[in-house]
């Protein structure tokens, strides 16, 4: 069975600080990693779709990098502010139909 | 544009009843799939469907049924419900059969409780 972990499970952080958190998937069959934006009451929105080694991704304040070799992604936050509140998913795709996804880290940016 | 369209938004349901929760997109995606999102784990794949005419199972396939006769919709059914399908569903589409480098697109979810 795959297993795809997030850490931490949750992130209380006030308003301007910037904040990291991981996704740990297998290193072997590797195709791509996704990471989603979950806001309360609505559904995920993709952040990031990463398919190469040392591959780093960025929008706006966010940002993420990818080590499929050892398998882990961090997704970063600068100066994160209320409107990042939200769970953070990551999903690992073996090249299958199956897309694996981790239980998410829930941010919470306090004012 | 409509994205994903789930109906209903809510359903209470007692212990061996059946049901249909609809799914419906308009993007003209190959791929479909049906998520179950219990607290403390996460997304869980119930069943998908690379295009119209082709279903598999998921993860946690057991007490699901799917169709895929167009490409726009791809039904989920509850045979007989029970308890343990309490949980809040998720039909998400995406561009390639693939899927791994097409992001999935999220309807709005259907909030299920059996009792």
């Amino acid at each position: 069975i795959l297993n795809v972990e997030q850490s931490p499970q949750s992130l209380h952080v006030q308003e301007g600080d910037s904040t990291n958190f991981t996704c740990s998937f297998p290193s072997s069959n590797f195709y791509a990693l996704h990471w989603y934006r979950w806001e309360t009451a609505k559904s995920p929105e993709a952040l990031f779709v990463m398919t190469l080694n040392g591959d780093e991704k960025k929008k706006g304040r966010i940002s993420a990098t990818l080590n499929t070799k050892e398998g882990y992604s961090y997704l970063y936050i600068k100066g994160s502010q209320p409107e990042d509140s939200a769970t953070y998913l990551c999903a690992f795709h073996t090249g299958g139909f199956k897309t694996i996804f981790g239980a998410g880290t829930r941010l919470f940016v306090k004012a | 544009n409509a994205g994903v369209t789930q109906t209903p938004k809510f359903q209470v349901l007692k212990t061996g009843q059946s049901m249909t929760l609809q799914c419906a997109q308009d993007m003209n995606h190959e791929y479909m799939s049906w998520y179950r999102q219990d607290p403390g784990m996460g997304l869980r794949l119930i069943h998908y469907s690379v295009g119209a005419g082709i279903t598999d199972q998921g993860e946690v396939p057991n007490g699901y049924n799917v169709s895929r006769s167009t490409t726009e919709d791809f039904p989920l059914r509850l045979l007989s419900a029970a308890p343990s399908q309490t949980s809040v569903y998720f039909c998400a589409s995406s561009y390639s059969r693939g899927s791994y480098n097409s992001p999935l697109h999220f309807g709005n979810g259907t909030r299920l409780t059996v009792t």
